[in-house]
């Protein structure tokens, strides 16, 4: 079954450490999207991928970055430079916008907690 | 002003009630307008997509869009306890990112 896999569901980050989150499509979708989720403000864009070895900074992008060096992956770095870092982090992809806006597809999350 | 605005709720209603559940807007660009549903701990599920101004019906639920008054609407007949969710609206141009509201919980009683 086509879809987007994001691991691992459940990540402990310990202060002043980088983690990695992972995300995986088989849909062959172009752009892919970083979310970030806390209670009651909805979804905030950190980054986003329109094709590969190309991203752009969301709106909440500071203390973050990515890289896309496969069109099937799209892993978010969390550092330690992001100060309020827990939350649920959802990663989305798309056929790209300007050809067909159709919504997005997106993984299961991972909640990130800072130990 | 945010460019969605969505009542976050928590909205409770009586099993088999209709529940309305709105978004507003305020870019008039948007023409492509989405409502999600996602379940606790998990990813949102597309669930109604419709382009422009007007009506779409899928099963129990039905989704509206008055462009003249910037103003989406998703209806659910019959709600039953597996609606229980949060519901988050999203809107585009066309040619960039997806705007989301914030989401309205809803919790049908049994």
């Amino acid at each position: 079954d086509g879809g987007i896999t994001q691991s691992p569901k459940y990540l402990f980050r310990k202060e002043g450490q980088n983690v990695t989150l992972s995300c995986e499509q088989n849909l062959n979708h172009d752009a892919m999207y970083w979310y970030r989720q806390d209670p009651g403000q909805g979804l905030r864009l950190i980054y986003y991928s329109q094709i590969v070895n190309d991203f752009q900074k969301g709106d909440i992008a500071e203390g973050y970055s990515v890289s896309r060096e496969k069109k099937e992956s799209f892993p978010l770095t969390v550092t330690s430079a992001q100060k309020n870092p827990t939350a649920f982090y959802l990663c989305a992809s798309s056929i790209n916008p300007g050809q067909s806006p159709f919504g997005y597809t997106f993984g299961s999350g991972t909640r990130l907690t800072v130990v | 002003q945010k460019e969605v605005e969505q009542d976050p709720g928590p909205l409770s209603v009586p099993e088999g009630a209709i529940v309305s559940l709105n978004c507003t807007y305020s870019n008039s660009a948007f023409q492509y307008f989405m409502w999600y549903r996602q379940y606790s701990r998990k990813g949102p599920e597309l669930l109604m997509y419709t382009y422009s101004s007007g009506n779409k019906e899928d099963g129990r639920f039905t989704a509206q869009v008055d462009k003249s008054s910037k103003y989406i609407s998703l209806f659910i007949r019959d709600s039953q306890p597996s609606d229980s969710a949060t519901y988050l609206c999203a809107m585009q141009t066309g040619a960039n990112n997806l705007f989301f509201g914030t989401g309205t919980r809803l919790t049908v009683i049994p």
